[in-house]
This record gives structure tokens, sequence and C-alpha cells, in this order.
């Protein structure tokens, strides 16, 4: 089974506009953190936010902020006001805490395309 | 800057061959984590260095080999070349933290072509 389920390969968005970007997981681990990271057409990967599993409020970093609903297991990306540097491929990533694991494991990318 | 950085910046050789990618750490950091991103197999976790030692291993090919270096840089091998590898390969480092936050700072990347 996948980890990360990203299910948008594409968004559109208009600018000034707010988008949010799907992700679930699937982890039997009671300790794991969840980010994201935005890499644009230039390919370095940008480190946006990040949730912990017992984080009791959603994070926020300036416009963005994610949606954690642990019980059904999803950790969207919402992005206010979009600009058009915001346009480039968003990752979805967990690292579960309890194996002793610290590598991330990925999802597949949406890539988000901020319209004029 | 994520102060992380990576030789060479770009790649091209051929079917067969050996090459190495270089990575330097951040200032401090102890882990050093290398990863894949190609086309059809995404964003994968190869290795995991800490302090020079092997850590943890992902996806990584017996082909390839990876190493710490007492500077903390690192070297990922990748030998037996097909066209297959050709891919942007990253290297991310991170500090010791507790529990699951625990930033990596990723390099700018490697990008092989395989010919």
């Amino acid at each position: 089974a996948q980890k990360i389920t990203q299910t948008q390969p594409g968004m559109f968005v208009q600018e000034k506009e707010a988008v949010t970007l799907d992700c679930t997981y699937d982890t039997s681990d009671q300790s794991y953190g969840l980010f994201w990271y935005k890499q644009p057409s230039s390919g370095e990967m940008i480190f946006l936010i990040y949730q912990g599993s017992y984080d009791e409020q959603n994070a926020t970093e300036g416009r963005y902020s994610l949606n954690f609903q642990k019980a059904r297991k999803s950790a969207n990306l919402v992005i206010s006001a979009s600009q058009l540097g915001d346009s480039a491929m968003y990752f979805c990533a967990m690292r579960e805490m309890d194996t002793g694991r610290r590598a991330l494991t990925f999802g597949s990318g949406t890539r988000l395309q901020v319209q004029p | 800057d994520s102060g992380v950085t990576q030789t060479p910046k770009h790649l091209i050789t051929a079917t067969g061959q050996r090459v190495t990618l270089r990575c330097s750490p951040r200032s401090g950091d102890l882990s050093v984590y290398w990863y894949q991103q190609s086309l059809d197999q995404g964003l994968q976790f190869l290795i995991h260095y800490y302090n020079g030692e092997e850590r943890a291993k992902g996806n990584i090919l017996e082909r390839f080999s990876a190493q710490q270096f007492p500077d903390l840089h690192s070297e990922l091998n990748l030998s037996s070349l097909e066209l297959g590898d050709s891919a942007l390969y990253f290297c991310a480092s991170s500090g010791f933290g507790k529990g699951a936050y625990n930033e990596q700072f990723f390099g700018p990347g490697t990008r092989l072509t395989v010919l």
C-alpha cells in the first residue's frame, strides 16, 4: 500500500485565490511527522511546513497552512492568496518515528499552476 | 540557499560507467540522506548516514554504494550504470532532533544522464 497518496497530478488556480492540495497517508506508527515540500522548475526542494502527529493545532507558516485530520489520515496543504511564484511541484512526505527510520517517504506530487 | 552543496550539478556519462556524486552537509549537521528522483519511481530514499555510520537503507541498488567521511561529507558511488539510472540525485542533511520534527535541508541535486 502507498504510504503517501497525492491524488491530484495537476491543479490550476487563479492568482490571489486559495487552493488545497490533498495528501493522505498510511501508517501504523503513533508518532510520525508530515511535511510539505515545494519543487520549482529549477529543481531544488524547499521545505514549507511541518505537522506532528501529536500536534493538536493545525500548522501554519505564512500563506501556508496544513489541514490535519488525524482520524482520516489526511494532511492537506492550503495555500492562501496564490501568487504566480507558487507554480511548482508540491510533495507531501512522512517520517515514521516508531520504526526509528528517519528518512522521508514522499508522495508522487501535485503540479500546481497559478494563472494570472 | 540551504547550506547543503552537491557536486557536480550535471553529469552525463555512458552505460556501464561509474560515477561519484559528492555532498557536503550544512555546518554541524551529522546526518546525510541520499534520495533519487526519477520520472517513473518518483522521489525515493536511498541511504542514510549519521556521523560516518550507515543508519538505514532504502531502495538502493547493489550497484550503488555510499560513505560518509570524517569531515562529514558524503559520496554516492554509482557503478555499471544503466539508462534507468538517469535521475536527479538529492542529498539532504539534518541535525540531531528529538521526535518527528527534524527538518531535512536539501541540496540543489545532481542531474545524472546516462546515454
